[in-house]
């Protein structure tokens, strides 16, 4: 499997709501990457997990959670977000931190 | 911190000729310099990188050169198909043991057949 999947594909919410956007790879990958890509800009880093620690928070608000159960899921939760939110969140891993990066096809997020 | 700037932000060719896609880093501690290219509506994706001990790497119809004295790095496409149209972002990042990618502006290639 040479693939990083998300899911969903897309989300709706509503400001108040509670939502998690998931992330699997199984290529053995021990680090992996939470981006937000706004329409017509490049991926912008939020966090990088390295062997199932938090490595890198790139001073993201406290309504974006980001959590590593284990080596292969990566979730991001997602509480009272706002419209200006809204955004392709796009998971990525790689097999060590400083080795060639790959991209999941990303969940497109709605914030209503 | 590392800035990456990538020119030019639009290109046209027409199919079969060549595109060429520059960009500028600032760190000259960069060490790793990847290519992605991005379709409408699809993820980034890894189409060739450079390190910085290769002044240049080929791979069928791309290439990509590295000047590590003027800091500068270069996306080749040759024969260019319909297909490669799409936005293509440039990338560098330094040695650091928890280093990250900072990207480029990205530019859109159109291809017109």
């Amino acid at each position: 499997d040479t693939e990083v999947t998300q899911t969903p594909k897309h989300l709706v919410m509503g400001m108040t709501n509670k939502k998690s956007l998931k992330c699997e790879q199984h290529m053995g990958h021990r680090a992996m990457y939470w981006y937000k890509q706004k329409a017509k800009k490049p991926p912008e880093l939020m966090f990088v997990y390295s062997y199932e620690k938090l490595s890198i928070n790139e001073s993201v608000p406290s309504r974006f959670s980001p959590e590593c159960p284990n080596s292969s899921l990566l979730n991001l939760h997602l509480h009272a977000l706002q419209p200006e939110d809204s955004a392709l969140y796009l998971c990525a891993s790689s097999r060590e931190m400083n080795t060639e990066a790959f991209f999941g096809q990303g969940t497109r997020l709605t914030v209503v | 911190g590392e800035n990456v700037e990538q020119h030019p932000s639009t290109l046209s060719v027409q199919e079969g000729d060549s595109a060429v896609i520059k960009c500028t880093y600032s760190d000259s501690a960069s060490n790793y310099f990847p290519w992605y290219k991005q379709e409408l509506g699809k993820r980034p994706q890894l189409i060739i990188d450079i390190r910085s001990n290769v002044g240049e790497k080929k791979d069928q119809r791309i290439a990509v050169t590295l000047n590590k004295t003027a800091k500068h790095f270069s996306l080749h496409i040759t024969e260019t198909q319909p297909e490669d149209s799409a936005v293509y972002f440039c990338a560098a990042r330094d040695p650091g043991a928890n280093s990250k990618l900072t990207f480029g502006k990205g530019i859109t290639l159109s291809v017109r057949p």
